[in-house]
């Protein structure tokens, strides 16, 4: 079974400009979590998609956003990049925590954005 | 606002000794709560997890203790090896959503 596959796996992109990263499930998991790293940070919740629809959001400005497709796969987007936001970005994909609370979460390896 | 906080960032252990990594977390309502090890450059990967409706669970060299009246969680590694020289995640689940700690890097020295 595939795991969770996230591309591109490095970005360096400028201020002020846009980027979209992609995440593909595990094959029949429904929800897609997508998480930045930072040093010291942790892992800081994003949102959750889950058949296409954004069920949890985290406490991050609108410039990041997401959508899911049919499929299941997902994508972030994240607008007027600022040097902050340089960071790994990783998703996890799970069967359905709310049907079966005690699933876990894949993650994929996450992709490296940096911010010049 | 953090619910799960892991406020050791590092420790250093002897190859063959116990690794004890600690989590506390502040939301009672947590059910489910996981442990994640993360090599660099790759995600994290799923390690042990404990309902809350247990107070230990073992799997293999790693045992997972909670304490709910603590509202703490630990890990203990048994014997510890250099290839558990990882940053270490613990996690608790409110039933939808994923909360997770800023880890702890463990190095073991051979």
């Amino acid at each position: 079974k595939a795991g969770v596959t996230q591309t591109p796996r490095y970005l360096i992109k400028t201020r002020g400009q846009q980027v979209t990263l992609s995440c593909s499930p595990i094959s029949g998991h429904r929800s897609v979590s997508w998480y930045q790293q930072t040093p010291g940070q942790g892992l800081q919740f994003l949102f959750e998609y889950f058949s296409e629809t954004q069920r949890n959001k985290g406490n991050f400005p609108g410039r990041f956003s997401g959508r899911q497709f049919s499929n299941s796969r997902s994508e972030m987007n994240v607008s007027t990049l600022e040097l902050g936001d340089s960071a790994l970005y990783l998703c996890a994909s799970s069967l359905d925590p709310h049907r079966a609370a005690n699933t876990e979460a894949f993650f994929g390896q996450g992709t490296r954005l940096t911010v010049v | 606002d953090q619910q799960v906080k892991q406020n050791s960032p590092s420790l250093s252990v002897q190859e063959g000794r116990i690794s004890i990594l600690n989590c506390d977390y502040t939301n009672s309502m947590f059910d489910y709560f996981l442990w994640y090890k993360k090599y660099p450059a790759e995600g994290p990967t799923f390690l042990i997890s404990i309902s809350s409706i247990k107070d230990k669970n073992e799997d293999g060299r790693f045992t997972v203790f909670l304490n709910k009246s603590a509202k703490h969680l630990s890990l203990h590694i048994v014997p510890s090896q250099p290839g558990d020289s990882a940053v270490y995640f613990c996690a608790a689940s409110d039933f939808n959503k994923f909360y997770f700690g800023s880890g702890t890097k463990l190095n073991v020295k051979p």
